[in-house]
């Protein structure tokens, strides 16, 4: 199973452009990339994923390096309702297995 | 359309007895996961009922077992209650269960062990 490093937090204004990074280096050719976010007191929900291109939805963008060692979801203009517990996923089967993800935390 | 919904929202058992967690998925999805969650931690896969067979599991010993029924929605067993067991259970359902599928998660049940 592929294993990912996130950073434990990371800080954002409002209004501002947020990109938390994940490595998952030893991601195999079939995992898709998928990320969640878990908000305080509520179950993880669906952010984003992709295999090899660039995604991009109402809620984020996700940038996969060329050797797929690597992702960036970006949310381009942060609210304080995107403070969350992020999680980047490699996935190629019905085993989702979190990490321990990254707090973010969102300053008016 | 329905979310994922979980019963109880909260319970408290003591060392030894057994407990059944419910889950009603959301409509026209046949896949069920179970996580369950220490506090600061992220969630940890238990295992998944794809119309109503287990269809892969975590490393969770066997006094956690589930269940499907026909309409999709599942239970989550423990039997011989240990102090450690005490986290919240979430559940999830999607529609197939596959890699591009999107889980949808339930509140959680917050279970406490004394």
């Amino acid at each position: 199973d592929a294993k990912t490093t996130q950073p434990n937090s990371m800080e954002s204004n409002e209004e501002e452009p947020v990109h938390l990074p994940c490595n998952h280096s030893t991601i195999s050719g079939t995992d898709y990339i998928h990320w969640y976010r878990q908000l305080p007191s509520q179950g993880p929900e669906y952010v984003i994923h992709g295999l090899t291109s660039n995604v991009n939805n109402r809620m984020a963008s996700l940038a996969i390096a060329e050797d797929r060692k690597s992702s960036t979801l970006i949310l381009h203009r942060a609210t304080l309702r995107d403070a969350a517990v992020y999680y980047c996923i490699p996935l190629n089967n019905n085993d989702m297995r979190f990490g321990a993800g990254t707090r973010l935390t969102v300053k008016p | 359309e329905t979310g994922v919904t979980q019963s109880p929202t909260h319970l408290i058992k003591t060392r030894g007895q057994q407990v059944t967690l419910r889950c009603s998925s959301q409509s026209g999805h046949n896949t069920v996961s179970w996580y369950q969650q220490a506090l600061g931690q992220g969630p940890q896969f238990i295992f998944q009922y794809y119309r109503e067979e287990e269809n892969g599991r975590g490393n969770f010993p066997p006094r956690f077992s589930g269940l499907q029924f026909p309409n999709y929605s599942s239970e989550l067993n423990v039997n011989a209650l240990e102090l450690d067991d005490s986290a919240l259970y979430l559940c999830a359902s999607s529609r197939t269960g596959g890699a591009t599928d999107t889980q949808y998660f339930g509140p959680g049940t917050r279970l406490t062990v004394l």
